[in-house]
C-alpha cells in the first residue's frame, strides 16, 4: 500500500543551520506530495507541495525536490531560524485511490539561538 | 476567511464514556475529512465527506466510531463507547474540491481526547 518514511526526530540546530529532513515514499502511480508544519499549539499548515515529477516545492525558503527515480522529496532550508521550530510531516495524495493524505510520522525540529 | 473550526479543543473522559466532537469546515468546502492523531504518528484518516456522502469510511472502526455531515456543512464524530487507545488529537480538514492539483486541504486545530 501506500506509505510515507520520513526521517526520525527529534533534529536539534542553531539558529543559521542547514537543515534536511529526508522523506521517501511507497505509492502507485504518481501521487502529489505534500511538506505540511504544525507549530506549537496550532493547527496543521500546507508549506509545500510538487505534483510531478522533478517539481520543485517552495515557500518560507523551505525547499522540496520530487525525485520519482529515487521516490524521495526531501525538505531543505538554507538557513533556520528560531522560528522555524515545530513539527514537519511529509504527505503523498494517491491519484489512484482517493483525495485523503497519507502522512509519516512527522520530524520535530527544535532551533536554538 | 474563517478557517475551520472545531470544539471542544479539549476533552477528558472515562473509558466506556461517549464524547462528540464537532467541525464546521470553511465556507463553499464541499469535502470534510476526520483524521486521528496518536501522539507521535503522522494523521490518519477516518473518515471523508463529499457534501453530504460519505466517500470513504474504509479505516473508521465502526463498531464504536460514528461521523455524520448533514445538510452537507458541518460535522460530528462521535466515540460511543471510548477506549483508552482512543486517546488523540481529532483533526478536521476541508477541501474546496475533492480532487485536482487545487484542492488543498485546510485543518483546523484539533481536539485533544484523552481517555482515563
Amino acid at each position: 500500500g501506500n506509505s510515507v518514511t520520513q526521517m526520525e526526530g527529534p533534529v536539534t540546530l542553531s539558529e543559521e543551520a542547514f537543515l534536511t529532513i529526508n522523506c521517501t515514499y511507497t505509492a502507485t502511480g504518481y501521487p502529489s506530495l505534500f511538506w505540511y508544519v504544525q507549530y506549537p499549539g496550532e493547527g496543521l499548515q500546507l508549506l509545500l507541495k510538487a505534483t510531478k515529477a522533478d517539481d520543485k516545492g517552495s515557500n518560507k525558503g523551505f525547499e522540496a525536490t520530487y525525485r520519482k527515480e529515487t521516490t524521495s522529496f526531501h525538505l531543505e532550508k538554507g538557513s533556520v531560524q528560531v522560528s522555524d521550530s515545530a513539527v514537519y510531516f511529509c504527505a503523498l495524495r494517491s491519484n489512484q485511490a482517493g483525495t485523503a493524505l497519507i502522512f509519516g510520522k512527522g520530524t520535530t525540529l527544535s532551533v536554538s539561538s | 476567511e474563517a478557517g475551520v473550526a472545531q470544539s471542544p479543543r479539549y476533552k477528558i473522559i472515562e473509558k466506556r464514556q461517549s464524547v462528540a466532537f464537532w467541525c464546521n469546515p470553511i465556507s463553499g468546502h464541499a469535502t470534510l475529512y476526520w483524521y486521528q492523531q496518536i501522539l507521535g504518528q503522522g494523521p490518519k484518516l477516518l473518515i471523508q465527506f463529499q457534501n453530504n456522502g460519505v466517500v470513504d469510511d474504509s479505516q473508521l472502526p465502526k463498531d464504536r466510531f460514528s461521523a455524520e455531515r448533514l445538510k452537507g456543512v458541518d460535522s460530528t464524530l462521535k466515540i460511543q463507547p471510548a477506549k483508552l487507545e482512543d486517546s488523540a488529537v481529532y483533526l478536521c480538514a476541508s477541501s474546496l474540491v475533492p480532487g485536482g492539483l487545487y484542492n488543498e486541504q485546510f485543518f483546523g486545530p484539533g481536539t485533544r481526547l484523552t481517555v482515563l
